[in-house]
This record gives structure tokens, C-alpha cells and sequence, in this order.
């Protein structure tokens, strides 16, 4: 149990274009869905905090506009890099929450680049 | 603020030694939960255990095994008898239950290399 899937990948894109990733929360309803960053070789940074049906908690430095997440149901959350550029290359992976505050549970990750 | 310390950033072992990655924390809360990842070179976390704050009892799984002990906030992990696929960045993670939203915050993570 506890499977939650992250769509796609892969992605490669262009410069200045949007692109949208999904994650979803297979068997549980995740109140709760978490965004990261991760850079080659450093740590997993929180980007933002998802709640379902309401507006996503960004962390300090981390554009809004330029990552727009929405979480609007129970099992999907998407973060959509907008006007994408060659630095917002990266890792970025997700996890899904429950309403107990015990265990994060991580989909695969989707790992973008951009041209 | 909450702040895992993963000191040792690459650590190279040859099979079957043993091996302690150290993990420290800093939290003013009285409830948290501390956990440890695998990441394997595909990226993906691979969950390890979590532990609460109130339960100090070591687990071992297998040639896994942790040692929380809170008076020194460490909580450490131990792999007995290394083999090649434990090769794998390990991240230490706290998550606390009062404060933050329950957000975790890693640690700087802990390359190990196991050679045969």
C-alpha cells in the first residue's frame, strides 16, 4: 500500500515553455502532498506545501508564479514549471501525506531538463 | 527551527564491513519523527524507517539496524556486513508533529560506496 506515482519521468523541453507534472497518490487519499527539488549531489529542498482545495504553501524563495501547484482532489497534485529556462533543471519529486503527520510517502521523481 | 546534520558526506567501505552513517537533529519539539531514505542512482527515495520521539528502543531488520538515543539527539544506522547493492546516497530526515506543518527536513545526505 501506500504507492504514489509521479508523471512523467522524463521530460525534456525547450526553453520558455510549461510544463506539468503529476503526482497521485495510488490507494490512499493524501490530504497532504509535499513538492521537492533536488540538485545533483545535494539534498532534498522543500518547494511547497499542498493542501487539498487550497492554495499551496510556497517555501521561502521559491516563486509562485513560476511554480504553480494545485492540488484539487485527493489523489492529484500537479506542479506545472511555467516559462521553464535551463536552471529550473532538476529533480523534482513528490510525497503524499495522509492526515496522520507520521510518514511522507515519495513517488519516483520526475527529472527535468530543459534546452 | 528543525536541522539534521548528516556530517559524513561520502563514505567507501569494502563488502561485508560494517558500516555507521551518523545522523543529528536539532528540534524544539517533544514529538517528532525521524526517519532514513535510501536513494539507489534510478533517484527514487526507498523509505528505511521512521522512528517517534518517544520510542528510544533500537530496531534492527535484517543487517539494518538504528540506534536513537535522544539525550545526544543522534540517531544513527547501522549496515552489518556491506554488500555491493547497499551502494546508495542515505538521507536522514525529522518531521515534527507540533510545528512546520509536519514538513521534514533532510540531511545533506550520505554517499555510500560498498566495493566488492
Amino acid at each position: 500500500g501506500a504507492v504514489v506515482s509521479q508523471h512523467p519521468s522524463w521530460v525534456i523541453c525547450k526553453s520558455g515553455t510549461s510544463v506539468k507534472i503529476e503526482c497521485r497518490s495510488l490507494d490512499f487519499q493524501a490530504t497532504t502532498m509535499f513538492w521537492y527539488r533536488q540538485f545533483p549531489k545535494q539534498s532534498l529542498m522543500l518547494m511547497a506545501t499542498s493542501n487539498e482545495g487550497s492554495k499551496a504553501t510556497y517555501e521561502q524563495g521559491v516563486e509562485k508564479d513560476k511554480f504553480l501547484i494545485n492540488h484539487a482532489s485527493l489523489t492529484l497534485s500537479t506542479l506545472t514549471v511555467t516559462s521553464a529556462h535551463p536552471e529550473d533543471s532538476s529533480f523534482y519529486i513528490c510525497s503524499a501525506r495522509t492526515g496522520s503527520r507520521e510518514t511522507q510517502y515519495f513517488g519516483p521523481g520526475t527529472r527535468l531538463l530543459v534546452l | 527551527a528543525q536541522k539534521v546534520t548528516q556530517a559524513q558526506t561520502e563514505i567507501s567501505v569494502v563488502e561485508k564491513e560494517d558500516v555507521t552513517l551518523d545522523c543529528v537533529y536539532e528540534t524544539r519539539d517533544t514529538t517528532y519523527y525521524l526517519f532514513w531514505y535510501k536513494q539507489p542512482p534510478s533517484g527514487e527515495l526507498v523509505f528505511l524507517i521512521r522512528r517517534n520521539s518517544f520510542d528510544e528502543q533500537n530496531e534492527i531488520s535484517g543487517r539494518y539496524s538504528w540506534n536513537f538515543q535522544k539525550s545526544t539527539s543522534s540517531f544513527n544506522f547501522t549496515i552489518t556486513a556491506s554488500q555491493v547493492v547497499d551502494s546508495a546516497v542515505y538521507f536522514c530526515a525529522l518531521s515534527e508533529a507540533d510545528t512546520n506543518a509536519g514538513k521534514s527536513t533532510f540531511g545533506d545526505g550520505t554517499t555510500l560506496t560498498v566495493k566488492p
